[in-house]
């Protein structure tokens, strides 16, 4: 399958740790990269790789991976952190050189 | 500062054509991969094409393969999606975005437009 599977909705108290998953083939192969997207925006890319953040993207955001599923996990979430979230990867159906994205968590903040 | 603006979007009939651009400006355009990801109104995002940098490789989602062309001009820093045959799930906001890695592909898109509606109605 060429899919990414992520749960749609995950909720987190103000101040605590929440950790958003995604499943899929590619991932035992290739490394997932994360995208927060709030309402009316584009997205942003907040982890890509093993475990890289971008400049201006908070400590409190970091990734990790094992088998079939990359996690993106906020320590400390704070209200702004109110977003959708999309994991992409590669497909793995055969043409590792197409991507393909989950279908989004939409975490709320307590 | 990188910026990517998108235009083009509108209101098209099925069966109809359109071409997207996307300017892009404060980073070396030739340097780069790009690609187009669309996302239909509260749906989620998904990836549609990908060129290299140079152009000599274009890869497509297999919703869009045979209907949609990917291109770009870096001597004008710009990106195209011609769009052929639209069909109504085509409807979606569409954004280009940069791979992040030098001159080969990553899917890592580190900077996206803010995207430009496309909507395929009678």
């Amino acid at each position: 399958s060429s899919e990414l599977t992520q749960d749609p909705a995950v909720s987190v108290a103000l101040g605590q740790t929440v950790r958003i998953t995604c499943q899929g083939d590619s991932l035992r192969s290739y490394y997932a990269s994360w995208y927060q997207q709030k309402p009316g925006q584009a997205p942003v890319l907040v982890i890509y790789g093993k475990n890289n953040r971008p400049s201006g993207i908070p400590d409190r955001f970091s990734g990790s991976s094992s088998g079939n599923t990359a996690s993106l996990t906020i320590t400390g979430a704070q209200a702004e952190d109110e977003a959708d979230y999309y994991c992409n990867s590669r497909d793995s159906s055969g043409n590792h050189l197409k991507g393909v994205f989950g279908g989004g968590t939409k975490l709320t903040v307590l | 500062q990188v910026q990517l603006v998108e235009s083009g979007g509108g209101v098209v009939q099925p069966g109809g054509s359109l071409r997207l651009s996307c300017a892009a400006s404060g980073f070396t355009f030739s340097s780069y991969g790009m690609h187009w990801v669309r996302q239909a109104p509260g749906k989620g995002l998904e990836w549609v094409a990908f060129i290299r940098y140079d152009g000599s490789n274009k890869y497509y989602a297999d919703s869009v393969k045979g209907r949609f062309t990917i291109s770009r001009d870096n001597s004008k820093n710009t990106l195209y999606l011609q769009m052929n045959s639209l069909r109504a799930e085509d409807t979606a906001v569409y954004y280009c975005a940069k791979d992040l890695r030098l001159g080969e592909l990553s899917l890592f898109l580190d900077y996206w437009g803010q995207g430009t509606l496309v909507t395929v109605s009678s």
